[in-house]
């Protein structure tokens, strides 16, 4: 089955630097690649996703990369504000009815945005 | 936007009984809803698929006669942790995702229960 692996586990930034995530995939069919933020004791909302027929997403601060040839994807956030302090996991899954597939996700990155 | 209902958020129990978690679409049909287990500071571990109408699918290690899942509807499944121990304390979680969107829905998940098992 599908393994990813998601780096760093925690990242502490100072406010207004960017932040870097990056994950690696093993099933070279997978082609859904969603990224979610997990606040604590809340459930993970989705915040932006990309798909294997595009190399790059950018959605204001947030960014996401995806290499196929190399089976990473990274999300990238800018301009880093205490709020977006949270656990963000990446997830990967595969099939044309993606509805009938799972998520297979990233062990999580804790993020700490310094003021 | 699609929301995916859970109850309860908050459960506490004793050794031995069993607990019923409900997932709801509340504004559309999903015929496959993901039940995910996520111990503290750890990442969702899928338990099982629910497949409308039919049996679900289990992951590897995951106990089909203690964590029982019915799908009776297009907008409703339940896991039942059965007999349930204090190993069994921990964060459940369901998805699912508008069935008609397919490819482009993204997954949508509920609020999550937290089980505490005395």
């Amino acid at each position: 089955g599908e393994n990813v692996e998601q780096h760093p586990s925690t990242l502490s930034v100072q406010e207004g630097d960017s932040a870097v995530i990056k994950c690696t995939y093993s099933d070279s069919a997978s082609n859904y690649f969603p990224w979610y933020k997990q606040e604590l004791g809340k459930r993970p909302q989705l915040i932006i996703d990309i798909r294997s027929n595009v190399g790059e997403k950018k959605d204001q601060r947030i960014a996401v990369t995806l290499n196929k040839t190399a089976k990473h994807f990274s999300l990238h956030i800018t301009e880093t504000q205490p709020e977006d302090s949270a656990v963000y996991f990446c997830a990967a899954s595969r099939g044309r009815d993606t509805g009938r597939r799972a998520l297979t996700f990233g062990s999580g990155t804790r993020l700490q945005v310094q003021p | 936007g699609a929301v995916v209902s859970q109850h309860p958020s908050r459960v506490i129990c004793k050794s031995g009984t069993s607990v019923k978690i409900e997932c709801r679409s509340l504004d559309f049909q999903a015929t496959t809803m993901f039940w995910y287990r996520q111990f503290p500071k750890k990442s969702l571990m899928l338990m099982a698929t629910s497949n409308e109408g039919s049996k679900a699918t289990y992951e590897q290690g995951v106990e089909k006669d203690k964590f029982l899942i019915n799908h009776a509807s297009l907008t409703l499944s339940t896991l039942t942790v059965t007999s349930a121990h204090p190993e069994d304390s921990s964060f459940y979680i369901c998805s699912a995702r508008d069935q008609i969107g397919g490819v482009a829905s993204p997954l949508h998940f509920g609020n999550g229960t937290r089980l505490t098992v005395t």
